[in-house]
């Protein structure tokens, strides 16, 4: 079957890094996005994975290992305002999306 | 730029009643979707639409139908709606023109209480 694995809850202290891991398994593989959704918002598009390795945008960034079946995404010098849900999802053959439950990241002054 | 616009954003509706929710993008995207998201879950797909004037069965489609007469609007209808179907609706949209991702672009949900 198809599935997208990552923790439930993260807490982290501002201005410190976080890594919010993701393990999938698709039939078949197109990449691997993450989203952010804030509490009571849509979720908005951060990162796209298709080849192994680091993809950097800013303060963060996202890595594949396709051979693991693994990502994660890394998030420096964290702000208030990254307080929010992290989702992870993988694309199969068929270029349907597969969702993870999403990752609640909590920051703490 | 509006991007992709739902109505109604919340409604509470009787069990057995009928309900639409609406969806319209004005970023001339092929693809749309409809998800629900429910606590503890990843999102789930119901129905999407590749193209204007097709549609298809996502994870769980039953109890819902949809159709895309243009490119714009891709309304999400309940029939006879169930309490089960209490939930918080998202359409997005997605350009797989050469060159994109397939990102998806969302829209602001609608919240949907089945009594």
């Amino acid at each position: 079957g198809q599935n997208i694995d990552q923790p439930t809850e993260m807490t982290a202290t501002e201005g410190a890094i976080v890594q919010i891991n993701c393990t999938y398994q698709t039939s078949g593989f197109n990449g691997l996005f993450w989203y952010q959704q804030h509490a009571g918002e849509a979720p908005t598009f951060l990162s796209y994975n298709v080849l192994d390795g680091l993809e950097e945008k800013g303060r963060f960034s996202s890595f594949l290992s396709r051979s693991k079946g693994y990502s994660y995404l890394l998030l420096k010098e964290l702000q208030m305002k990254d307080s929010a849900s992290y989702l992870c999802a993988g694309m199969d053959s068929n270029y349907q999306l597969i969702w993870g439950a999403g990752t609640k990241l909590i920051i703490k002054p | 730029t509006a991007g992709i616009t739902q109505a109604p954003t919340s409604q509470i509706l009787a069990a057995g009643r009928s309900m639409t929710l609406r969806c319209t993008q004005d970023m001339r995207h092929n693809a749309m979707y409809w998800y629900r998201q429910d606590l503890g879950l990843g999102l789930r797909l119901i129905h999407y639409s590749n193209t204007a004037g097709t549609t298809g069965k996502g994870e769980v489609p039953d109890g819902y139908s949809v159709s895309r007469a243009n490119t714009d609007d891709f309304p999400l209808t309940l029939a006879s709606a169930v309490p089960s179907q209490t939930s918080v609706y998202f359409c997005a949209s997605s350009d797989w023109t050469s060159g994109n991702t397939g990102e998806l672009f969302f829209g602001e949900g609608s919240r949907l209480t089945v009594l």
